[in-house]
């Protein structure tokens, strides 16, 4: 199976920072990395896929970057909305696997 | 408008059984692969099973193998998710997507609690 660590698992940071999430596969998955945001309560929702593809309606401050086992979700500019915890999750192979999550709050 | 609903969470003894349904609409159920996904209470996600389009292939979690069987009915465009043999560490809330690049969507989950 391959394993997805994501880091860090908490990060505290300020309105207009920029933050930035890893994710590191145990091997190579080329692009087939998805990025989740998951409000308290609430099912998760797709933000990046297939590394780098913003989906639809999402707004524009969140990117994502990597290819092959590093990768990193980006908010450039961190609003009081994106507090929330968010997920990685390869689509590579069977089984898929989640990464285990960061918690963003502000500062 | 795309909806997917769970049913048919709820308690349920170890060893016992319980069958899971997501009515969707909104989109060519047909059409796309469906996933169960779960979360144990304040824990991270977890994939448990997904299904084919067609219904012909099907993924398990190790875990999970042997013990749960998804399987689909296009006509009725619904996903079920049938857990044999339930453990304690099963308990979670589940939930059933579709998710193939920007085709995204998740329903709102359902809860199972395996307990005596």
């Amino acid at each position: 199976d391959i394993q997805m660590t994501q880091s860090p698992s908490f990060l505290s940071a300020s309105v207009g920072d920029r933050v930035t999430i890893n994710c590191k596969a145990s091997q190579n998955i080329n692009r087939y990395l998805n990025w989740y945001q998951q409000k308290l309560g609430e099912a998760p929702k797709l933000l990046i896929y297939n590394a780098n593809s913003l989906q639809t309606g999402i707004p524009s401050r969140f990117s994502g970057s990597g290819s092959g086992t590093d990768f990193t979700l980006t908010i450039s500019s961190l609003q009081p909305e994106d507090v929330a915890t968010y997920f990685c999750l390869q689509h590579n192979s069977w089984p898929r696997t989640f990464g285990g999550g960061t918690k963003l709050e502000l500062k | 408008e795309v909806q997917l609903v769970e049913s048919g969470g709820g308690l349920v003894q170890p060893g016992r059984s319980l069958k899971l349904s997501c009515a969707a609409s909104g989109f060519t159920f047909s059409n796309y692969g469906m996933h169960w996904i779960r979360q144990a209470p304040t824990k991270g996600l977890e994939w448990v099973a997904s299904i084919s389009p067609s219904g012909g292939s099907t993924y398990y979690r190790d875990s999970v193998k042997g013990r749960f069987t998804i399987y689909r009915d296009n006509a009725k465009s619904t996903l079920y998710l049938q857990m044999d043999s339930l453990r304690s560490e099963d308990t979670a809330t589940y939930y059933c997507a579709t998710d193939e690049d920007s085709h995204s969507y998740w329903g709102q989950g359902v809860m199972v609690t395996v307990s005596s």
